[in-house]
């Protein structure tokens, strides 16, 4: 059965840094590419990017990519989404996906 | 980016009846393979979205037959034939053409 277990939101202050994992299982994790997205709290879905099943190539949207980096250790088969100078709007519940599949999501608050 | 727009439903939907969700791209989401490149999702109330359809009209594993997916190259729907209690949510479509991916802004269905 795949699993996707996302983990390390929380509450964080405003400019500070964070890095949310995500750990797979139920699936050969280094044949596949996975993705990070989020959901505000008024519902919208944003896409953030994601990454080549080797680690080699990453795509982000535009608005995110000077403060998000996605990374992966097909190792321990874990997915990384480190977030940097977050912003209110930031706050969100972020989900790993892959295709079909994803996690619980794991939420973020961004406030003072 | 491909800009995606959902329309509203008609809400509550009587259970027992047929709804359809329409979705339109700014872009047209077919390539030249011949696929066009359209997921459906929904969210349940609490949980995590769940993939419905993918490549416009394909049905993901374990999905109930009386979803299905159709339309052109920007003008889609999705057709929930008999609605029950379970299909009550917030649907999602998604373009996956084109970087960055996009969704549409969500379209709720209750049930009366």
């Amino acid at each position: 059965e795949v699993q996707l277990v996302e983990s390390g939101g929380g509450l964080v202050q405003p400019g500070a840094s964070l890095k949310l994992s995500c750990v797979a299982s139920g699936f050969t994790f280094s044949d596949y590419w996975m993705s990070w997205v989020r959901q505000t709290p008024g519902k919208t879905m944003e896409w953030i990017g994601d990454i080549k099943y080797d680690g080699s190539y990453t795509n982000y949207a535009p608005s995110l990519k000077n403060r998000f980096t996605i990374s992966r250790d097909n190792a321990k088969s874990t997915l990384y989404l480190q977030m940097s100078n977050v912003r209110s709007e930031d706050t969100a519940t972020y989900y790993c996906t892959k295709f079909a599949y994803w996690g619980q999501g794991t939420l973020v608050t961004v406030s003072s | 980016d491909i800009v995606m727009t959902q329309g509203a439903l008609p809400n509550p939907v009587p259970s027992g009846e047929s709804a359809s969700i329409t979705c339109q791209s700014s872009k047209s989401l077919l390539h030249s393979n011949g696929k066009t490149y359209l997921n459906w999702y929904l969210q349940r109330p609490g949980q995590s979205p769940q993939l419905l359809i993918y490549w416009m009209s394909t049905r993901a594993s374990g999905v109930s037959d009386r979803f299905s997916g159709s339309g052109s190259g920007t003008d889609f729907t999705l057709k929930i034939s008999s609605v029950e209690a379970e299909d009550v949510g917030v649907y999602y479509c998604q373009q996956f053409l084109e970087y960055p991916r996009t969704f549409g802004g969500g379209t709720k269905l209750e049930l009366k």
